[in-house]
């Protein structure tokens, strides 16, 4: 079986400082790993996503996150926060099922930047 | 290309009827899975559907249905609702079942009341 764990339900930064958001994940077989961003009253948007190619993996609004399976983390960071960068983030897991459609999220960070 | 529209946005139902919800995927995205998102709950997967055929199913009582019509447009039931089946219901498409990368639609809002 899968699972997600998130480190810090909040995460508070100041603009232009680091962003580091952290997931740990379990699985039995080689995993598909996400991260999605939701903002309020809206659905989730795909950020990027590791399907066991480059380790290092850059996805849109200058995010990027490493998978590292000795550590079996995939954590997401950013250089310098944005104050549209405030929102909630989630990490995802699929490992095949039939397909690689179901995803299992772990518990979301909600990020706040301030000024 | 337009995106995963589900319809209806907010809906308000009593507990004890029940409710349908609308998912149309993005064209040509054969795949449509769907998840409930809850403050306590999180987000957890409902089931997947790929050409008309339930693929996965997540561990939700049997009261929660779904099929995929052959355009790919899909649907989701809740018979007999209760207070807790209130939440944010995500539909998600995506290309095929091997891609793993899922669109999500903006939700559908259902209060029971």
């Amino acid at each position: 079986a899968q699972s997600v764990t998130q480190l810090g339900s909040h995460v508070s930064v100041s603009e232009g400082a680091l962003v580091l958001l952290r997931c740990n994940y379990s699985s039995s077989v080689p995993p598909y790993l996400f991260w999605y961003v939701q903002y309020p009253n809206q659905g989730l948007q795909l950020l990027l996503k590791y399907t066991s190619a480059a380790t290092l993996v850059k996805g849109i609004n200058g995010f990027e996150a490493e998978f590292k399976k000795s550590e079996t983390s995939f954590h997401l960071t950013k250089p310098s926060a944005h104050m549209s960068d405030a929102a909630e983030y989630f990490c995802a897991v699929s490992a095949f099922s039939g397909g690689y459609n179901k995803l299992i999220f772990g518990a979301g960070t909600r990020l706040a930047v301030h000024p | 290309k337009a995106g995963v529209t589900q319809t209806p946005r907010y809906l308000i139902k009593t507990r004890g009827q029940q409710v349908t919800l609308s998912c149309s995927p993005i064209s040509g995205h054969r795949s449509v899975s769907w998840y409930q998102q809850t403050p306590g709950q999180g987000l957890q997967f409902l089931f997947e559907y790929f050409s008309e055929t339930q693929r996965n199913k997540g561990n939700f009582p049997g009261r929660f249905s779904g099929r995929q019509f052959s355009n790919s447009r899909s649907e989701m039931n809740v018979s007999t609702l209760e207070l807790g089946d209130s939440a944010l219901y995500l539909c998600a498409s995506s290309l095929s079942v091997q891609d793993g990368e899922q669109y999500f639609g903006p939700g559908t809002r259902l209060t029971v009341t």
